[in-house]
């Protein structure tokens, strides 16, 4: 089982350029979350999502976009890269939030320069 | 929102002593859980222990929900063990899991 996987695992963009971090998870799992951590601090949540075709904001959504088309997936979209938002960035899932435990990736790290 | 505190935020200890974290949480939660992040970034889930107490070698949790705080031991500590330990809980109302700040734990040889 691979679990929980992200591409790329490093990336450096220039200010005002577009990406998408990949999540895919091989678990049936229906729940998805990404996460930003900053140098020293702990995980922020971003966005998150129930089932296909269901997302919801986080703590810090501003500045990305995501979307669920199917279970396994769930891509983190930067529309215009900035400073701030060079982070480490997490994806994670459950079954189901009340009764399992998260599974995460590796991590992307991505500086903005 | 649900508030995560954790404590200490920094521990540094001989090998083969033992340490006590601990992590309160502002509202009743369904849910807590405990990660180890390790010095190459990767979180490794511990436990899943919304109540009661659980071991897994030499790590073991206590969560007391009805005072709203949880415990991670980790007892006679070696090197392997550095880095930072995050808990996590739900909100009740939403399906938002808020991470605590972490401790960062440095074992020395």
């Amino acid at each position: 089982n691979a679990g929980v996987t992200q591409t790329p695992k490093f990336r450096i963009l220039k200010i005002g350029q577009s990406m998408t971090l990949q999540c895919t998870q091989d678990m049936n799992h229906n729940y998805m979350y990404w996460y930003r951590q900053d140098p020293g601090m702990g995980l922020k949540l971003i966005y998150y999502s129930v089932g296909a075709g269901i997302t919801d904001k986080g703590e810090v959504p501003n500045g990305y976009n995501v979307s669920r088309s199917t279970t396994e997936d769930f891509p983190l979209r930067l529309e215009l890269a900035a400073p701030s938002q060079t982070s480490v960035y997490f994806c994670a899932s459950s079954w189901v939030v009340s009764n399992q435990p998260q599974h995460f990736g590796d991590g992307t790290r991505l500086s903005i320069l | 929102g649900i508030q995560v505190e954790q404590s200490p935020p920094d521990l540094i200890l001989q090998e083969g002593a033992n340490s006590t974290l601990r992590c309160n949480f502002s509202d009743s939660v369904n849910n807590l859980q405990w990660f180890h992040q390790n010095p190459w970034g990767q979180l490794i889930n511990l436990f899943y222990i919304p109540s009661g107490t659980k071991q897994n070698g030499r790590l073991s949790a206590t969560t007391v929900a009805t005072e709203r705080y949880s415990l991670l031991y980790i007892s006679s500590s070696q090197t392997t063990d550095s880095g930072v330990y995050f808990c996590a809980a739900p909100r009740n109302r939403d399906d938002k899991i808020i991470f605590g700040k972490g401790t960062r734990l440095h074992i020395l040889p």
